[in-house]
């Protein structure tokens, strides 16, 4: 079945780019039903979307972080990617890539924690 | 700060029924499908109920959805002690700062 995995640093400076990328298995990312996203999730808060992008490569942002977020799809290798540029200690979540369809999120990736620090 | 507001917590004994709610605006919730989702602790969010109602392969009946207006509920019955979870709503807002939403969430607690 579908499966994700994000892979990335675990470590981060402040200041820099938090990158990340999903890889799906199992199925194609370049179906048209589906949108991919990025949630995170602060130790001990709750759910923050991040962004959602298509596999033609339409993308939308959560407004919030719009200034500073990117998200890219590639369909040769069936990953979508994440990055968070000038990150501060705020930025420190468990980052999940997660698959929407068709008004949810309905498969995620197990998550990997990111922490920004010097 | 999340627009969906859920009760920090609710509880109950094994075999009970809890509901949780998720409270919106006409902008999120009232135009829009809600979906539900169940994080067990140190693991990534299931996909418990989405468009308001429906429940995805391999989901028991014992967790139901509903929507009335600018409000959603989740519930459980038959309580068990592995539904000792945090609970998540989520939809998608229209205004002007569109985009997913999600609630603030629920910790359930099976006495």
């Amino acid at each position: 079945q579908l499966q994700l995995q994000e892979s990335g640093p675990g470590l981060v400076k402040p200041s820099e780019t938090l990158s990340l990328t999903c890889t799906v298995s199992g199925g194609s990312i370049s179906s048209s039903s589906y949108y991919w996203g990025w949630i995170r999730q602060p130790p001990g808060k709750g759910l923050e979307w991040i962004g959602s992008i298509y596999y033609s490569g339409s993308t939308y942002y959560n407004p919030s972080l719009k200034s500073r977020v990117t998200i890219s799809v590639d369909t040769s290798k069936n990953q979508f990617s994440l990055k968070l540029s000038s990150v501060t200690a705020a930025d420190t979540a468990v980052y999940y890539c997660a698959r929407r369809y068709p008004d949810a999120f309905d498969i995620w990736g197990q998550g990997t924690m990111v922490t920004v620090s010097s | 700060q999340s627009v969906l507001t859920q009760p920090p917590s609710v509880s109950a004994a094994p075999g009970q029924k809890v509901t949780i709610s998720c409270s919106g605006s006409s902008s999120n919730i009232g135009n829009n499908y809600v979906s539900w989702y169940q994080q067990l602790p140190g693991t990534a969010p299931k996909l418990l109920i989405y468009d308001n109602n429906k429940r995805p392969s391999g989901i028991p009946d014992r967790f139901s959805g509903s929507k009335s207006g600018t409000s959603a509920t989740l519930g459980i019955t038959g309580l068990q002690t592995g539904d000792e979870a945090d609970y998540y709503c989520g939809t998608w807002d229209s205004s002007l700062s569109a985009g997913e939403v999600f609630g603030t969430g629920t910790k359930v607690t099976v006495l």
